[in-house]
């Protein structure tokens, strides 16, 4: 089956601009995951949803990083003003529920360069 | 808060030979589970392996296996018989089980660079 997908995988945009980044995690999923990952570092959590609610959003760095699950499927992690520290690969993963017990499938992440 | 340690930036080793990846972590939870995940260049994060901390054996996965000293709070990673294709970014991860602060996140550590030899 299809796994989790990430759109675009790629992006530049300049500095003070508006990103939006997509999410599609795998059919059935209850949990999204958001990562990021700056070069040669392990991700860093950002946010999660259980279904449509933000059950834990502690790892979003400032108030311009919002993140959205309307329908509980798709998720799209929105920036505002972005600065050039924001770039870094963003990663999304998904799992069946919340929790250990469950493996989290990662996307293959967007690239966001701010110039 | 969980932490996730891992000393060794980078690892090398030959083509069918075995390597062992370390890792450290710290948590105040007693349910919890840890992780191995493998990214390639391609940047798709995969796991390897996992462990529950409530079951006292070690997990294996074909070639990959783990060496859990729950007391010293430490998880390594061995890999036999090393192929071309585990060349790879290696990570270290740990998530509460059920409850807590951490519940449903990923603590990963800083990351392994293995490269096998031919």
């Amino acid at each position: 089956g299809a796994g989790v997908s990430q759109t675009p995988s790629n992006k530049v945009t300049e500095k003070g601009k508006y990103v939006e980044l997509r999410c599609d995690p795998i059919s059935g999923h209850t949990a999204l995951y958001w990562y990021r990952q700056s070069l040669g570092q392990g991700p860093e959590f950002l946010i999660y949803f259980q279904g449509t609610g933000a059950a834990d959003d502690s790892g979003l760095p400032n108030d311009r990083f919002f993140a959205v699950r309307p329908e509980g499927s798709v998720s799209t992690l929105k920036i505002q003003r972005t600065e050039r520290g924001d770039s870094a690969v963003y990663l999304c993963a998904s799992s069946l529920e919340a929790g250990g017990k469950y493996e989290q499938y990662f996307g293959p992440g967007t690239r966001l360069t701010v110039t | 808060a969980q932490t996730v340690t891992q000393s060794q930036p980078e690892m090398s080793v030959q083509e069918a030979e075995t390597v062992t990846l370390s890792c450290t972590y710290d948590t105040s939870e007693s349910n919890y589970y840890l992780f191995w995940y493998k990214q390639p260049p391609s940047r798709q994060m995969i796991l390897v392996i996992r462990q529950e901390a409530y079951k006292q054996q070690n997990a294996t996965e074909n070639r990959f296996s783990v060496n859990f000293q729950k007391a010293a709070k430490s998880f390594s990673l061995k890999i036999s018989d090393s192929q071309l294709g585990d060349t790879a970014m290696y990570f270290c991860a740990s998530i509460t089980g059920s409850g807590g602060t951490s519940y449903g996140k990923l603590t990963f550590g800083q990351g392994t660079i293995l490269t096998v030899h031919p």
